[in-house]
């Protein structure tokens, strides 16, 4: 069975400074997505990566994965309020060429201070 | 304007009587999904569908069912609806072309209590 494990689970980051989630998961995958929800909101999608060594960068978040060591993570760089949100990582392991079946990681939840 | 539709947003009913929550996508998406959102357990997933008459079991599928007849769109049906289901419940969709296009588009979720 895939476990898919996010730490930390709450970040409390001061505005400007820089962070890391951690995302490990227990089974060979090379398809990793990052999601980011807002309270009481929907999902958004924030990265697909999908080989090892991939890198994805938008604005202050950069996304990495690393399947040799089963690992995946982002990045905060120089945070704002506005990243302020819980963020998941999950994890497709459909295997082989199939694709599509997720688990997620239990989220951490962001706020980012003054 | 491209979305994912649920409906309804909001569902109470009681132990045992059939419900169906619909989901359709305008974005002529292959892939859809359906994801439970509970507190302390993250998001887990029920079901996808690859394509059309193609479903395939998520995490958690046990108790619900699903159809995929056209490709817009992908109902969740509860058979017998049990306390253990109230949730959040969100529907995705994507184009998942396999060249990084794996963008999910989800639902505004429909928050469901079972008594």
């Amino acid at each position: 069975e895939l476990k898919v494990e996010q730490n930390p689970l709450f970040l409390s980051m001061q505005e400007g400074k820089n962070y890391t989630i951690y995302c490990n998961y227990s089974t060979t995958s090379d398809r990793l997505y990052w999601y980011r929800q807002d309270p009481g909101k929907s999902l958004e999608s924030l990265f697909v990566l999908l080989s090892n060594g991939a890198v994805k960068q938008e604005g202050r978040l950069m996304a990495s994965l690393d399947t040799k060591a089963r690992l995946s993570t982002l990045h905060i760089t120089a945070a704002v309020h506005d990243l302020s949100a819980t963020y998941f990582c999950a994890v497709d392991n459909a295997g082989g060429t199939s694709y599509g079946k997720l688990t997620f990681g239990q989220g951490t939840i962001l706020t980012v201070h003054p | 304007e491209a979305q994912v539709t649920q409906n309804p947003r909001y569902l109470i009913t009681v132990t045992g009587k059939k419900l169906t929550v619909t989901c359709s996508q305008n974005m002529n998406h292959e892939y859809m999904s359906w994801y439970r959102q509970d507190p302390g357990l993250g998001l887990r997933q029920i079901y996808y569908s690859m394509n059309v008459e193609v479903t395939d079991k998520g995490d958690v599928p046990e108790g619900y069912k699903v159809s995929r007849k056209e490709k817009r769109n992908f109902p969740l049906i509860l058979e017998s609806p049990s306390p253990n289901q109230t949730s959040l419940y969100f529907c995705a969709s994507s184009l998942w072309r396999g060249s990084g296009k794996n963008i999910q588009y989800f639902g505004a979720g429909t928050r469901l209590s079972v008594l």
